[in-house]
């Protein structure tokens, strides 16, 4: 089982900065088949990004995802209001599909 | 526009059972696979189980495997998890998904149903 680590666990920002988010997985994810979910409270996550890079349909295009192999990573270039909620990343080039423990990205 | 409601959750004992329903519309259910995704309460997402748009695939995590059934009836547009021997650890939010044709993520969500294993 390929197990996903997200960090850091919560990164505290202001609006109009940008926010970096890391995800290693303990090995190589084939075909680079990672994709990232926002979540906010109480509600179900929303598809940001697939492939690794791929943005999703309607998703703004301040926020991208870039990585290889084991380390990928999800940017979001100016950090909107509605943009504060829970990330995860998602590896789905082997069996189980696993999701990582999430990172949360809080108001400042 | 695709819609998923869940349905079916509630409070159950140990060792009971439960059967969710998650009705869908908005595109040709028969041709997508769908999953099962859940949320303990606090928790992260896990992923719980997938079928295929046919019915004639099944997948489970081995967390639930031999005791949570996954199925669908494509007539109804209708996406089905039977579980048995419900645990503690079964407490969560079940969210049924779309299987993306770009590969076993999800595309699009339901709002969930909470699950809770209590005596």
């Amino acid at each position: 089982e390929i197990v996903l680590t997200q960090s850091p666990g919560t990164l505290s920002l202001s609006p109009g900065e940008r926010a970096t988010l890391s995800c290693r997985a303990s090995q190589s994810v084939s075909g680079s088949y990672l994709a990232w979910y926002q979540q906010k409270p109480g509600q179900a996550p929303r598809l940001l990004i697939y492939g690794a890079s791929n943005t999703a349909t309607g998703i703004p295009d301040r926020f991208s995802g870039s990585g290889s192999g084991t380390d990928f990573t999800l940017t979001i270039r100016r950090l909107e209001p509605e943009d504060f909620a829970v990330y995860y990343c998602q590896q789905y080039g082997n069996s189980p599909l696993t999701f990582g423990g999430g990172t949360k990205v809080e108001i400042k | 526009e695709v819609q998923l409601v869940e349905s079916g959750g509630g409070l159950v004992q140990p060792g009971g059972s439960l059967r969710l329903s998650c009705a869908a519309s908005g595109f040709i259910f028969s041709s997508y696979a769908m999953s099962w995704v859940r949320q303990a309460p606090g928790k992260g997402l896990e992923w719980v189980s997938t079928i295929s748009g046919s019915g004639g695939g099944t997948y489970y995590a081995d967390s639930v495997k031999g005791r949570f059934t996954t199925s669908r009836d494509n007539s109804k547009h209708a996406l089905y998890l039977q579980m048995n021997s419900l645990r503690a650890e079964d407490t969560a939010a079940y969210y049924c998904a779309t299987v993306s044709t770009s590969g076993y993520l999800f595309d699009q969500w339901g709002q969930g149903t909470l699950v809770t294993v209590s005596s």
